[in-house]
């Protein structure tokens, strides 16, 4: 069945340090992804988007790389801060099912100082 | 500003009753979404609406009910159905055409004693 995994549950960097979380999905007829942040007790909040006619997209200090050929997709964090402590979550949309967005586990990330 | 407005953010039932969770937006768009969050968990989605007046079933809708009779307003009722209703649950909505960044609310905590 459809599904968006996660290859790690946690990820623990050095402040300043790159960082590099995973996600696998397993429907090939996604054509929207999405990484989200959360932090404890909120919301998720959008960082980044991606296409599926893309395979790559920056943000300030993230980037998404989509490989639809082994259907992954990470988010590349530059310069890791403090900040940046939370949980991430990818998701896929595909857009033949009404907007039915799926998402994954979700990665902890943690930044030792 | 526009955005989600989830209420009540924290709500305690007893066993056997049921419970509303509110929903509202005010930044027009067409589909919302109720998401369940269990501790280190996923988001895991219960109902989405894409139009007034119309629902699908997520993955995990039994226990549930929903309503769509206003654009703005999509209310989630927690049924005593609902076997183990204690967890997060997060609203959420995305423009017109299932594109752009799907936003959330800060989410309602229901604990059942």
């Amino acid at each position: 069945g459809e599904s968006v995994g996660l290859h790690l549950p946690t990820l623990s960097v050095q402040e300043g340090d790159n960082s590099i979380i995973n996600c696998a999905y397993s429907n090939s007829a996604s054509d929207y992804f999405i990484w989200y942040k959360q932090e404890s007790g909120k919301g998720p909040q959008f960082i980044i988007d991606i296409r599926s006619n893309m395979d790559k997209r920056q943000g300030q200090r993230v980037t998404v790389l989509l490989n639809k050929t082994v259907k992954h997709l990470s988010l590349q964090i530059a310069a890791t801060q403090p900040g940046d402590s939370a949980v991430y979550f990818c998701a896929e949309n595909d857009y033949n099912q009404g907007g039915k967005l799926i998402f994954g586990q979700g990665t902890e990330l943690s930044v030792k100082p | 500003d526009g955005g989600i407005t989830q209420s009540p953010k924290y709500l305690f039932r007893k066993e056997g009753q049921n419970v509303t969770l509110s929903c509202e937006q005010n930044l027009n768009h067409d589909a919302m979404y109720w998401y369940r969050q269990d501790p280190g968990q996923g988001l895991r989605l219960i109902y989405y609406s894409q139009i007034v007046n119309d629902f699908q079933k997520g993955d995990i809708a039994e226990g549930y009910s929903v309503s769509r009779e206003k654009k703005e307003s999509f209310p989630l009722t927690v049924t005593s159905a609902q076997k183990n209703p204690t967890a997060f649950y997060l609203c959420a909505s995305i423009g017109q055409g299932f594109t752009g960044e799907l936003f959330f609310g800060e989410g309602s905590r229901l604990t059942v004693l």
